[in-house]
């Protein structure tokens, strides 16, 4: 059972435009969620994390948004650069105050130059 | 500060046989976790070591077990390797601090033929 799904395997996107990443998950119990970034050949990098008590974090161009309710999150990439196009994964904490984190499937992100 | 190293980077074994891999995490972290990564099924959680203890353990046969050493570099060892272990195997390490961000290895790809 994937308890943290990403629908969308793929997604393009023209530079400078918006890039939104989708991600559901069903388990109500997950308080803390990630997003993390994958080039080929390289394990992946951090890019943005948001605990279940608020329902925004910026960093920069990036941005997660948590909508408990729909037990979704999303991440937005504005403006998106050709150097954003990697596989994106998005993981929850499945133990609270542990690093048993579950993970999406990864959607991968091309930005059209 | 040098970052997660794991070798081998690439491994080729045969069915039946036995393998371990080796993880050193950034000098100064005591949580190590170990991922597999398939095709289409995103990062597997496998188990979390926290100075030198199984914390945290996957849905993985007993095939796979791993150990955590006191300078907190770990080991994962797979017996009786089958043609469905062939993955990428990551490791993250992670500051004592509960939760947060993990911080990943290359990986090593196995392959078993």
């Amino acid at each position: 059972d994937q308890q943290v799904k990403q629908n969308s395997p793929s997604l393009s996107v023209q530079e400078g435009r918006i890039s939104i990443l989708n991600c559901d998950y069903t388990n109500s119990m997950f308080d803390y969620f990630l997003w993390y970034k994958k080039y080929p050949a390289e394990g992946p990098t951090f890019l943005i994390s948001i605990s279940s008590i608020k329902d925004k974090n910026e960093d920069g161009r990036f941005t997660v948004f948590l909508n408990k309710s729909a037990k979704h999150l999303s991440l937005h990439i504005v403006p998106s650069q050709p150097g954003d196009s990697a596989v994106y994964f998005c993981a929850a904490s499945a133990v609270r105050g542990t690093y048993k984190y579950i993970f999406g499937t990864g959607t991968r992100l091309k930005v059209l130059a | 500060k040098a970052g997660v190293t794991q070798t081998p980077r690439y491994l080729i074994k045969t069915r039946g046989q036995q393998v371990t891999l080796s993880c050193s995490p950034i000098s100064g972290h005591r949580s190590v976790s170990w991922y597999q990564q398939t095709p289409g099924q995103g990062l597997q959680f496998l188990f979390e070591y926290f100075s030198e203890t199984q914390r945290n353990k996957g849905n993985f046969p007993g095939r796979f077990s791993g150990r955590q050493f006191s300078n907190s570099r770990s080991e994962m060892n797979v017996s009786t390797l089958e043609l469905g272990d062939s993955a990428l195997y990551l490791c993250a390490s992670s500051v004592s601090a509960p939760q947060g961000e993990q911080f990943f290895g290359p990986g090593t790809r196995l392959t078993v033929l």
